[in-house]
């Protein structure tokens, strides 16, 4: 399987909670990244969490890493229109460090 | 913040042509840039991760002699699709790294893409 799974869609109405979801295989990582790519553009660096870290809040950013189940979340509380974007989670590998990227959570936030 | 650019942001070649593609790093140094491709619905690829003066390192099954990367400055990557086909079509998007970071942080700063047609 992939080294890195998400779900592909997620559709919320404009206030609520969205939650994306990401599990992966490799458990070496120091970190693990979220990313968001708006239409047309790069990656922008949302957030990120060390892996001795269970939670990491970051104003309407939570994200949540279980390590058990190789599992990791990220919730954005009041979601705006804004939001409205792809989500990537993402692993590094390797003594460079490359980045292992899922093939993303595309948010569509209605008003 | 970090800024990463690229030049051009769209291009459309004719088959059998070639294309470069600049990727810099407009406030830092960096001493690493990948190169990724990305395809409709699907994640970003790996092509290529190249430091300074050196060669790049290609991902399996990437074409070396066909996406020639090079970087030659601390602030510039290039990346030329040789003989270029519409198979090649894509959108290719480029990040820089200043320095590996403490404790295994690896930030990297992305470019905002180039959207290659190739008719």
């Amino acid at each position: 399987g992939e080294d890195v799974e998400q779900s592909l869609f997620l559709s919320v109405r404009e206030g609520d909670s969205s939650v994306i979801n990401c599990t992966y295989t490799d458990s070496s990582s120091t970190y693990l990244y979220w990313y968001k790519q708006e239409p047309g553009a790069g990656l922008q660096l949302l957030t990120y969490i060390f892996s001795n870290m269970d939670m990491k809040q970051d104003q309407r950013l939570t994200v949540l890493l279980n390590k058990k189940d190789k599992h990791l979340s990220l919730r954005i509380a009041d979601t705006q229109t804004g939001d409205s974007a792809i989500y990537f989670c993402a692993g590094a590998r390797g003594s460079q460090g490359n980045l292992i990227f899922g093939k993303g959570t595309k948010l569509s936030v209605k008003p | 913040g970090a800024v990463v650019s690229q030049h051009p942001s769209r291009v459309i070649c004719k088959s059998g042509t070639s294309v470069k593609i600049e990727c810099r790093s407009l406030d830092f140094q960096a001493t690493t840039m990948f190169w990724y491709r990305q395809f409709p619905k699907k994640s970003l690829m790996l092509m290529a991760t190249s430091n300074e003066g050196s060669k790049a390192t290609y991902e399996q099954g990437v074409e070396k002699d066909k996406f020639l990367i090079n970087h030659a400055s601390l602030t510039l990557s290039t990346l030329t699709v040789t003989s270029a086909h519409p198979e090649d079509s894509s959108f290719y998007i480029c990040s820089a790294r200043a320095v590996a970071g403490g404790g295994g942080f690896y930030e990297q700063y992305f470019g905002p893409g180039t959207r290659l047609t190739v008719t």
